[in-house]
């Protein structure tokens, strides 16, 4: 099956710095989801994001799906931005089955 | 998680135990997941259906079984649980556009 790599596997930021996480799979997807699991276990949806650029307030998301990467930007971090961040991937296949990777804990001091 | 609603919350199994877990949605979406979240190992999919009556196996079926009677439950059910299915479950739900949206989790422990 394909497989889902994501950098850095931790990350430790001061309030207000910037950083960029990334998503790297092995094979075309045409489906790739960003979440954010904040410390409590709660999953939200970031960005559906199977290719170009999209933005939400701080948060930023590319996909260049024919380099199979996409990367997820975070600006002027905040403390409610620590959790684990997730990219999600799928080939097309009937199920909408989407295969995760192992994600990058984030941990942002005030 | 608004649509989403997964029971119990929490739960302690002995081995061999039964249990059944209810995920359901009022969103009327057609698809259905049940995942997996063991620590250092993402998530992981057991189920899915993809309309009511249907259901598929994921990556890790064994020990698990589901059914989708009504659109909008999906039930796991455990059928002798062991204790390498401690673990947190989420249920989740997707449209046509596959965005996916997640339950906030049930944490069970078979001791």
């Amino acid at each position: 099956g394909i497989q889902v790599e994501q950098s850095p596997p931790d990350l430790i930021l001061q309030e207000g710095a910037n950083s960029t996480l990334r998503c790297n799979f092995s094979d075309s997807v045409n489906n790739l989801q960003w979440f954010h699991q904040n410390p409590w276990g709660q999953l939200i949806n970031l960005f559906y994001i199977p290719s170009g650029t999209k933005q939400n307030g701080r948060l930023s998301a590319t996909t260049v799906a024919t380099e199979r990467y996409s990367l997820l930007y975070i600006s002027s971090s905040q403390t409610t931005d620590s959790g684990v961040y997730f990219c999600a991937v799928e080939q097309g296949y009937a199920g909408n089955m989407l295969t995760f990777g192992g994600g990058t804990r984030l941990m942002v001091k005030p | 998680n608004a649509g989403v609603t997964q029971t119990p919350k929490f739960r302690v199994l002995k081995t061999g135990q039964s249990m059944t877990l209810l995920c359901a949605q009022d969103m009327n979406h057609e698809y259905m997941y049940w995942y997996r979240q063991d620590p250092g190992m993402g998530l992981r999919l057991i189920h899915y259906s993809v309309g009511e009556g249907t259901t598929a196996k994921g990556e890790v079926p064994d020990g698990y079984n589901v059914s989708r009677l009504k659109k909008q439950n999906f039930l796991l059910g455990l059928e002798s649980a062991a204790p390498s299915q401690t673990s947190v479950y989420f249920c989740a739900i997707s449209g046509n556009t596959g965005e996916l949206f997640f339950g906030e989790g049930s944490r069970l422990t078979v001791l």
